[in-house]
């Protein structure tokens, strides 16, 4: 079993549609990471969480640590959203990531 | 753009053959960290360096080293390689120090080997 598990592992929405991605994760963690990966490629930070929620433009990110549970929403979603969206974690004790799979996310016009 | 460079961004090389992949920092981060992305792996932690010394290990070759050097830029040898080493390998880099916590990091773009 993987210490950081997403889901789902493929989401396709229409343009506008909130989408809500989740992570779950199994260790004692210092911080939760979100990655967006382009197609191209890059891999673009979009928040680091230790407790509570952040928000940028239209993208809110949750993290309930009694749970070990995260979630990434966008609102009034775009084309431009589709990307992977990787989970990750800093276990307790060392700054080294450990990834989910990632979550294909394709937003159709 | 992150501020974190490498270079090069693609290369194409024969197994068992010998490459350097190198990374810069961005300016004032002293933690670099390398990081593999193959297609049936995913993402996976290499190593990490912070101010010219090894600070962590993930799961990293032994055929595979690397290092950082006094203008904090480094560079990942890998060598002997082998058909499975074709991947994507992404350097970030963080201002974090301390062992205890979490920095938010910074990737770059990415080099792609491809091992024929």
């Amino acid at each position: 079993k993987n210490e950081v598990e997403q889901s789902p592992q493929n989401l396709t929405a229409q343009e506008g549609e909130f989408i809500t991605i989740n992570c779950s994760y199994s260790v004692g963690i210092s911080a939760l990471h979100w990655l967006q990966q382009h197609p191209g490629g890059g891999i673009v930070s979009l928040f680091m969480l230790s407790s509570g929620k952040k928000k940028h433009g239209r993208l809110i990110a949750t993290i309930n640590i009694q749970e070990k549970h995260s979630s990434l929403h966008i609102t009034a979603s775009h084309p431009r959203d589709s990307a992977v969206y990787i989970c990750a974690v800093n276990p307790f004790g060392n700054e080294k990531l450990t990834f989910g799979t990632g979550t294909r996310l394709t937003i159709i016009p | 753009d992150s501020g974190v460079t490498q270079t090069p961004k693609h290369l194409i090389t024969a197994t068992g053959q010998r490459v350097t992949l190198r990374c810069s920092p961005r300016s004032g981060d002293l933690s670099v960290y390398w990081y593999q992305q193959s297609l049936d792996q995913g993402l996976q932690f290499l190593i990490q360096y912070y101010n010219g010394e090894e600070r962590a290990k993930g799961n990293i070759l032994e055929r595979f080293s690397a290092q950082q050097f006094p203008d904090l830029h480094s560079e990942l040898n890998l060598s002997s390689l082998e058909l499975g080493d074709s991947a994507l390998y992404f350097c970030a880099s963080s201002v974090g120090d301390r062992v205890w916590g979490s920095y938010e990091q910074y990737f770059g773009p990415g080099t792609r080997l491809t091992v024929t």
